[in-house]
């Protein structure tokens, strides 16, 4: 069976500083995932995906995350926090056929000017 | 391009009754997959649909029921309705090319009561 989950319900940062939000996965086979952020009134939006290819993955807004098979993580960071990036980040695992989806429980992120 | 649409936005319904909500992929997009957001958590996969049949299911009751159509729009049905099925439904389409890539809808607000 295939989970995620994120170390801390909420993080909040100041503008300019780094960002590093938590995921740990657990599954039985080699695993598919992604982050998704979703912001305030608007629909879940796709950041970046981890699919078997480099471990080290580039997303939108300058989010990147690396999977680490040997820790089971798969940390979003980013170098520094803009007062557009506050909302709510969920990291997301599939299983191979990519026919279901499990979601995390989410991590607000704040950003303090 | 047209995104995904979701109808209702809003819907209250009272314990017992059936509801259905309905959802228009975005264009191009034949695969839909439906998740339940409960408040103040992470969206729960229901199942999901390709070429008008179910193709993936996560850990909910037969009450909770799909279709999709030709044209690839789908509804959820919900049966029987409890107060804890009050969420966020949200619908996602995606190709099956890159299924991974999930494009989300705004939700329906379901209230049960």
């Amino acid at each position: 069976a295939q989970s995620v989950t994120q170390l801390d319900s909420h993080v909040s940062v100041s503008e300019g500083t780094p960002v590093l939000l938590r995921c740990n996965y657990s599954s039985s086979y080699s695993p598919s995932l992604f982050w998704y952020v979703q912001h305030p009134n608007k629909g879940l939006q796709l950041l970046l995906k981890y699919t078997s290819a480099a471990t080290l993955v580039k997303g939108i807004n300058g989010f990147e995350a690396e999977f680490k098979k040997s820790e089971t993580s798969f940390h979003l960071t980013k170098p520094s926090a803009h007062m557009s990036d506050a909302a709510e980040y969920f990291c997301v695992v599939s299983d191979d056929n990519f026919n279901k989806f499990y979601f995390g429980s989410g991590t607000k992120l704040n950003v303090k000017p | 391009e047209t995104g995904v649409t979701q109808s209702p936005t809003h819907l209250i319904k009272t314990r017992g009754q059936q509801v259905t909500l309905r959802c228009s992929s975005q264009s191009g997009h034949n695969t839909v997959s439906w998740y339940q957001q409960a408040l103040g958590q992470g969206p729960q996969f229901i199942f999901q649909y390709y070429r008008e049949e179910e193709n993936g299911r996560g850990n909910f009751p037969p009450r909770f029921s799909g279709l999709q159509f030709p044209n690839y729009s789908s509804e959820l049905n919900v049966n029987a309705l409890e107060l804890d099925d009050s969420a966020l439904y949200l619908c996602a389409s995606s190709s099956r090319d890159t299924t991974y890539e999930q494009y989300f809808g705004p939700g329906t607000r379901l209230t049960v009561t």
